[in-house]
């Protein structure tokens, strides 16, 4: 059975930084691409960035792009995302989603989410 | 880039069948695949279609996907409804450099 826990939000103040991580279990993690996707309170998802299995490829979402880092640990089954120079308008929910064919564009798994608010 | 958009919100009632499209604005519908995900009250997304018109495992067949060239469209698709797939529907597709989700639509069974 597949479980993927995020850690790591809280309360940050604009300018700060954070650092998010995803405990991945139930699946072979060194196998699969994974995703950050995030949801501000009340509204919709959006996609912010997706690592290959190995860790070597990663893509952004232009408003992270420069921000943010994708990392992983395949020996510790778990996924990061970085934060950095945050705004009011990073404020959401992150959720880590499971890659579903390995083209990784499309998900099939996701964490319950773990909530990151800026604000001073 | 590209947009999906879909309706704000839809309702019908429980036994009935109820459609929710998504429509591409620049660019073909049918050149990426298509996904549909759910997301009850309170919780996370799941994965309920994907590749157009796969169910996801575990969804019930009372849940189809599909896609129409002709109208630049995908359709999710919930027949016999119950009070449960009250839910957010979100619809998501993808370009070389970007994966782009549509607005949602807010589905309430009455």
């Amino acid at each position: 059975q597949v479980h993927l826990v995020e850690s790591g939000g809280g309360v940050v103040q604009p300018g700060r930084s954070l650092r998010l991580s995803c405990a991945a279990s139930g699946f072979t993690f060194r196998s699969s691409g994974m995703h950050w996707v995030r949801q501000p309170p009340g509204k919709g998802l959006e996609w912010v960035a997706v690592i290959s299995y190995d860790g070597d490829n990663k893509y952004y979402a232009d408003s992270v792009k420069g921000r943010f880092t994708i990392s992983r640990d395949n020996s510790q089954n778990t996924l990061y995302l970085q934060l950095n120079s945050l705004t009011a308008e990073d404020t959401a929910i992150y959720y880590c989603a499971k890659d579903l064919r390995g083209g990784y564009d499309y998900f099939d798994y996701w964490g319950q989410g773990t909530l990151v608010t800026v604000s001073s | 880039n590209f947009m999906l958009t879909q309706p704000h919100s839809v309702s019908e009632s429980p036994g009935k069948t109820v459609t929710i499209s998504c429509t591409r604005s620049s660019g073909s519908i049918g050149t990426n695949y298509v996904q549909w995900y759910q997301q009850r009250p309170g919780s996370s997304p799941t994965t309920v279609i994907y590749e157009d018109d796969q169910r996801a495992s575990g969804v019930p067949d009372r849940f189809s996907g599909s896609i129409d060239i002709s109208s630049n469209s995908a359709s999710l698709t919930i027949s016999g409804l119950k009070t449960e797939d009250e839910a957010d529907y979100y619809c998501q597709s993808y370009d070389r450099s970007n994966k782009v989700f549509g607005g949602g639509t807010k589905l309430t069974v009455l």
